[in-house]
């Protein structure tokens, strides 16, 4: 079974642009969830869809925007970008019910110059 | 608010035991460990329900204290491959679907 795919891998845009990553989950899997990770603040939860509806949304601002299409796929976009924009965005799939385990990408590495 | 994990960082000789600690302010569903090598993804580990259930993979073990709100991951007779980021990621009892990770804990072990 394929693994959960995200494109692109590395990204370098500019402050004030936007930018849109792709993930791809595990065949059967409906939940989607999407992480920021940088060396200071961990792992910080963006936000989770499932069925093509966001179901939890982290502390981040209206910037940072996602959606899901009906075949599972997810798509996160950040528009104006800052230099702290910068980070290792992760995206996990599951299947639907409580506990299942996350199964992450490989990331996208953004940076923000 | 997120977990917090103990220790920050740990270094091992291969076969030395380790535990890392993971707690909550927060009523827990459940706890999840996973591990990250550098440059690679998170990788799960286990998943620990609320109840005090214990688990094991290979020589790596885990606890969950549902009134402490509190887990622990056991690494014993560790190998060069444990060494890697551990994060335990806390499901809230009353908000589904989503997890907090702690800010890691860096685990190294060297021969």
């Amino acid at each position: 079974k394929a693994g959960v795919t995200q494109t692109p891998r590395y990204l370098i845009k500019t402050r004030g642009q936007q930018v849109t990553l792709s993930c791809s989950p595990i065949s059967g899997h409906r939940s989607v969830s999407w992480y920021q990770q940088t060396p200071g603040q961990g792992l910080q939860f963006l936000f989770e869809y499932f069925s093509e509806t966001q179901r939890n949304k982290g502390n981040f601002p209206g910037r940072f925007s996602g959606r899901q299409f009906s075949n599972s796929r997810s798509e996160m976009n950040v528009s104006t970008l800052e230099l702290g924009d910068s980070a290792l965005y992760l995206c996990a799939s599951s299947l639907e019910q409580r506990n299942s385990p996350l199964h992450f990408g490989n990331g996208t590495r953004l940076t923000v110059t | 608010q997120q977990p917090v994990q103990s220790p920050q960082a740990v270094i091992l000789r291969e076969g030395e035991d380790a535990v890392i600690n993971c707690s909550s302010s927060k009523a827990l569903y459940s706890v999840h460990w996973y591990r990250q090598k550098h440059g690679e993804a998170p990788v799960f580990l286990m998943i620990l329900l609320k109840g005090g259930e214990q688990k094991g993979h290979d020589k790596i073990s885990a606890s969950f204290n549902e009134k402490k709100q509190q887990s622990s991951l056991y690494l014993t007779a560790s190998q060069l491959s444990y060494s890697g980021t551990y994060f335990c990621g806390t499901e809230d009892l009353n908000a589904g679907n989503m997890l907090t990770f702690g800010g890691g804990t860096r685990l190294m072990v060297k021969t």
